[in-house]
Parts: structure tokens; C-alpha cells; sequence
């Protein structure tokens, strides 16, 4: 059975303190990890999808790195509006689905 | 652009009345996907589909049916609503790529059930 651990639950930086949120993974056969941010009331919107160890995606203040077992998003002098809840996913096997971790609240205070 | 939209945003009901989510895509997507997200437990598959008339069970399919007459239509379907399918759901949209999904699934804006 896949499955996806999201390390904190709850972070809280200060403006412009530079963070990194875990996301390990045990899955068989991994064909992509997805990030998703969710804002509140919201669903959660596509920010990077990585397929093989080693590869790394950049989108403004945030980073993607993935290894055979973990990913991080590293967040880059965060700003009060990166606050969000952050999803990991994982696409496996002959799986047509993703299986998401439980997220990470990411707040950034002023 | 549309995406993907869900109607109702918010319903209550009691306890054994049905109801049905409607979940519309305008993208042209072959696979629809129906979540439910709890407090601690992130999102959770209910049912899925890979192409207009077919659909599947996900990890918590029971209580739940689905159906999928229109490419661009998945419907879920609560026969008896229970307190336990108090939930937000999602339902959700993907291109079919291969081997490699890339990328992602485009999200609804959710529906708030709650069961009394």
C-alpha cells in the first residue's frame, strides 16, 4: 500500500526565514510526486510534478527536490501570501490516481 | 476557463436523506476523480473514472455511488447520507498521459456537506 508522510503538520516563519517542508514517500514504483498548495475554501492548485531522483522544479520563492525516498519544498524568504496548506501526492505502479499526505499549514507572519 | 466546477458550494442534510454532487469539466479531460478531505486525514479517493461510461472504486468507496453518462459530467451520488460522510468534497480532472501524468489534477473549489 502506498503511502505519503507529510513532516510538520504546522510551521510558522517569520517574513523572509527560509523553511522546508518533508514529504516521504513508500510507494512501489514511482512514476511522479506532485505538490499542491490549498488555500482555505479552496481546492488545492498544481505547483510542480517531479519524476525521478535527482530532479529539481523552481517556481518563485519555492523549490522541489526529489531522492529515492523523501521530497522537500524549500521555501525561499517567504512572504505573509505563501501561506497556505502545502500537499504532496504520489502517482505509482499501474495506479491512475494519487495518494496525498495529510499536508503541511504553512503560516508566514509579517 | 471554467476548470472544473462543483455545485452545490454547501448542503446540510439529515441522516438518510440522498443527495447528489454534480462535478462539471470543461477541459476536455478523459479521468475524473471524486475526494473527500478530513481534518488530519488529507484527501481521500472515492471513486474515480477513466472515460465517459466507466468508473471505479477508490479507497473509501462505501456509502457513495457514481456515474459518469457525460465526458465532461462524474456525479456522486449519497443514498443514505450517515453523520460519518460529513466531509469537504473534491472532485477533480486529468489529461491521460502515458506513462507519465504531467500534469496534475485540476481541482474543483469543493463542496461542504454536513450530515445531521
Amino acid at each position: 500500500e502506498d503511502q505519503v508522510t507529510q513532516s510538520p503538520e504546522a510551521l510558522r516563519l517569520q517574513e523572509g526565514e527560509s523553511s522546508s517542508l518533508n514529504c516521504s514517500y513508500t510507494v512501489s514504483g514511482l512514476r511522479g510526486l506532485f505538490w499542491y498548495r490549498q488555500d482555505p475554501g479552496k481546492g488545492p492548485e498544481f505547483l510542480f510534478t517531479l519524476y525521478s531522483a535527482g530532479e529539481e522544479k523552481e517556481k518563485e520563492r519555492l523549490k522541489a527536490t526529489l531522492t529515492k525516498k523523501e521530497s522537500f519544498l524549500h521555501i525561499t524568504a517567504p512572504k505573509p501570501e505563501d501561506s497556505a496548506t502545502y500537499l504532496c501526492a504520489v502517482q505509482a505502479g499501474s495506479a491512475r490516481q494519487l495518494t496525498f499526505g495529510s499536508g503541511t499549514q504553512l503560516t508566514v507572519l509579517p | 476557463n471554467a476548470g472544473v466546477t462543483q455545485t452545490p458550494k454547501f448542503r446540510v442534510l439529515k441522516t438518510g436523506q440522498s443527495m447528489t454532487l454534480l462535478c462539471a469539466q470543461d477541459m476536455n479531460h478523459e479521468y475524473m476523480y471524486w475526494y473527500r478531505q478530513d481534518p488530519g486525514m488529507g484527501l481521500r479517493l472515492i471513486h474515480y473514472s477513466v472515460g465517459e461510461g466507466t468508473t471505479a472504486k477508490g479507497e473509501v468507496p462505501d456509502g457513495y455511488n457514481v456515474s459518469r453518462l457525460k465526458k465532461q459530467n462524474f456525479l456522486l451520488g449519497l443514498e443514505s447520507a450517515a453523520p460519518s460522510q460529513t466531509s469537504v468534497y473534491f472532485c477533480a480532472s486529468s489529461l491521460i498521459t502515458g506513462i507519465y501524468e504531467n500534469y496534475g489534477y485540476t481541482f474543483g473549489s469543493g463542496t461542504r456537506l454536513t450530515v445531521v
